[in-house]
């Protein structure tokens, strides 16, 4: 049962054009959703978050998006450099049995282009 | 990633053979988590911990044992290796996002059970 779900396994984008990432989930409990980087051989690494409060956050570059009725969060590189092939995982939060459970996507690997 | 150190980096070993994964942070954190990455099934958590002496099960937690005698320590054992075991194993700090603290990963254990 996949309640966080990135459907694209891989990306490509040429350098300076925008990179969209998307991700769905299913449960409506999760109230904090994160982005994590991975490039290979390393851990994750945190990027930008938002609360279910929220429907857009900014960070320089990147700019995450939540449509909480559509399930759906996306995540705006702009723009895109090759320094941003990486995996990018989506995650979500909720409160589960006295703790706060951080659920994984499975990734979107992005390869951009020079 | 800064704060979390993990060991071995890789390692191999037989069927039925038992092993330890050592996971240590300098962040002075309570929580502390033990993920596995597997090929489009994301990250998914094993144990976690919130505290030293206080230990519990996340999503896959069999044939793994865990134990936290301190704050800065938190080994992950397999007692008995099986090649459904044969995993990427990132340990994370904190265990659990709270006040919207966002998970620092160790740069992972390869691990492969012949």
């Amino acid at each position: 049962d996949q309640q966080v779900k990135q459907n694209s396994p891989s990306l490509s984008v040429q350098e300076g054009r925008i990179s969209i990432l998307n991700c769905d989930y299913t449960n409506s409990m999760f109230d904090y959703f994160l982005w994590y980087k991975k490039y290979p051989a390393e851990g994750p690494t945190f990027l930008i978050s938002i609360s279910s409060i929220k429907d857009k956050n900014e960070d320089g570059r990147f700019t995450v998006f939540l449509n909480k009725s559509a399930k759906h969060l996306s995540l705006h590189i702009v723009p895109s450099q090759p320094g941003d092939s990486a995996v990018y995982f989506c995650a979500a939060r909720m409160n589960s049995g006295g703790y706060q459970k951080v659920t994984f996507g499975t990734g979107t690997k992005l390869q951009v282009i020079p | 990633n800064a704060g979390v150190t993990q060991t071995p980096k890789f390692q191999v070993l037989k069927t039925g053979q038992s092993m330890t994964l050592q996971c240590a942070q300098d962040m002075n954190h309570e929580y502390m988590s033990w993920y596995r990455q597997d090929p489009g099934m994301g990250l998914r958590l094993i144990h976690y911990s919130v505290g030293a002496g206080i230990t519990d099960q996340g999503e896959v937690p069999n044939g793994y044992n865990v134990s936290r005698s301190t704050t800065e320590d938190f080994p992950l054992r397999l007692l008995s290796a099986a090649p459904s075991q044969t995993s990427v194993y990132f340990c994370a700090s904190p265990a659990v996002t709270l006040s919207n603290q966002p998970q620092h990963f160790g740069d992972g254990t390869r691990l492969s059970i012949l």
